[in-house]
C-alpha cells in the first residue's frame, strides 16, 4: 500500500538556527500534503498544508516545499525555538475526500539552547 | 469554540479483558471522526473514521471495533485485549467536505495491555 516516510529519525538544531525535515511520499495521486506538530504526550497539531498544484506555500515561520518530481515534501522551520522541539509527521490524503490521512513515522525535532 | 475529549487518559489492562475508550467533541455538528493507534516512536495508524451516526469504516482488520451513538461521541472497544492493543490511542475530527485532512487531535489514551 501507499506510505510516507522520512529521511531522519531525529534532527538536533541549535535556537535561532533554520531547520528542514524532509519527508518522501509514494503515492503521485495524493492531493494534499500535510505537517502536523506532536509534543510529548499529547495530540498532533496541523501545522501547514500543501495542495499538489503548487510547490510552495508559507505559514507563520514555516514553509512547505513539495517536489512532485521526486516526490518531496520538506517543512522549514525559520528561527527555530526551544517551543519548537516536537516529533513532526508528515502525511498525505489521498484524493477520495475522505479525510483519510496517511502518516509517516516521524522526525524529533530537538533544538539545543 | 471547538473542543475534543477523551477518556480515560491512561489505561492499564490484562490480556483477555474488555476496552472501551471514549471520544465526545464540542462545538461542532456532524464532523468526521476517527481513531488512531501510535505504538511507541512510531507514526500514526488509522484504524477507524466515520462521517456519520452508525457510519464506520473500519481500515485495519484487528480485534477492535468502533461505534457512534451519537453525532458527536465516538467509542472504541474490544471483547479481548492483546498484548499488541498497547499504544496510544488518538480521537480527531474535522469539519466535512472543506479541508477534512485539517484533523483535530484529542489528548490521547495511553493504553497498556499487560
Amino acid at each position: 500500500g501507499e506510505s510516507v516516510g522520512l529521511h531522519l529519525p531525529t534532527l538536533s538544531v541549535q535556537e535561532g538556527d533554520n531547520s528542514i525535515i524532509n519527508c518522501a511520499y509514494s503515492n503521485s495521486a495524493s492531493d494534499y500534503f500535510i505537517w502536523y506538530k506532536q509534543e510529548s504526550g499529547k495530540g498532533p497539531q496541523f501545522i501547514i498544508d500543501i495542495r499538489s498544484n503548487m510547490d510552495k506555500r508559507q505559514g507563520q515561520r514555516v514553509t512547505v516545499l513539495l517536489n512532485k518530481t521526486v516526490k518531496h515534501l520538506s517543512l522549514q522551520i525559520a528561527a527555530t525555538q526551544p517551543g519548537d522541539s516536537a516529533v513532526y509527521f508528515c502525511a498525505e490524503t489521498p484524493a477520495s475526500n475522505t479525510g483519510k490521512l496517511i502518516f509517516g513515522q516521524g522526525t524529533t525535532l530537538q533544538v539545543k539552547p | 469554540s471547538q473542543t475534543i475529549h477523551q477518556w480515560p487518559a491512561t489505561l492499564v489492562q490484562p490480556v483477555g479483558s474488555p476496552l472501551s475508550l471514549e471520544c465526545t467533541v464540542e462545538g461542532t455538528s456532524n464532523p468526521n471522526l476517527y481513531w488512531y493507534r501510535q505504538a511507541a516512536g512510531r507514526g500514526l495508524q488509522l484504524l477507524f473514521y466515520s462521517i456519520g451516526i452508525d457510519q464506520i469504516s473500519s481500515e485495519v482488520p484487528q480485534n477492535l471495533s468502533a461505534s457512534r451513538p451519537q453525532d458527536r461521541q465516538f467509542i472504541l472497544s474490544s471483547k479481548k485485549l492483546l498484548l499488541s492493543d498497547s499504544g496510544f490511542y488518538l480521537c480527531a475530527w474535522s469539519v466535512k467536505g472543506q479541508a477534512d485532512y485539517e484533523q483535530y487531535f484529542g489528548p490521547g489514551t495511553r493504553l497498556t495491555v499487560t
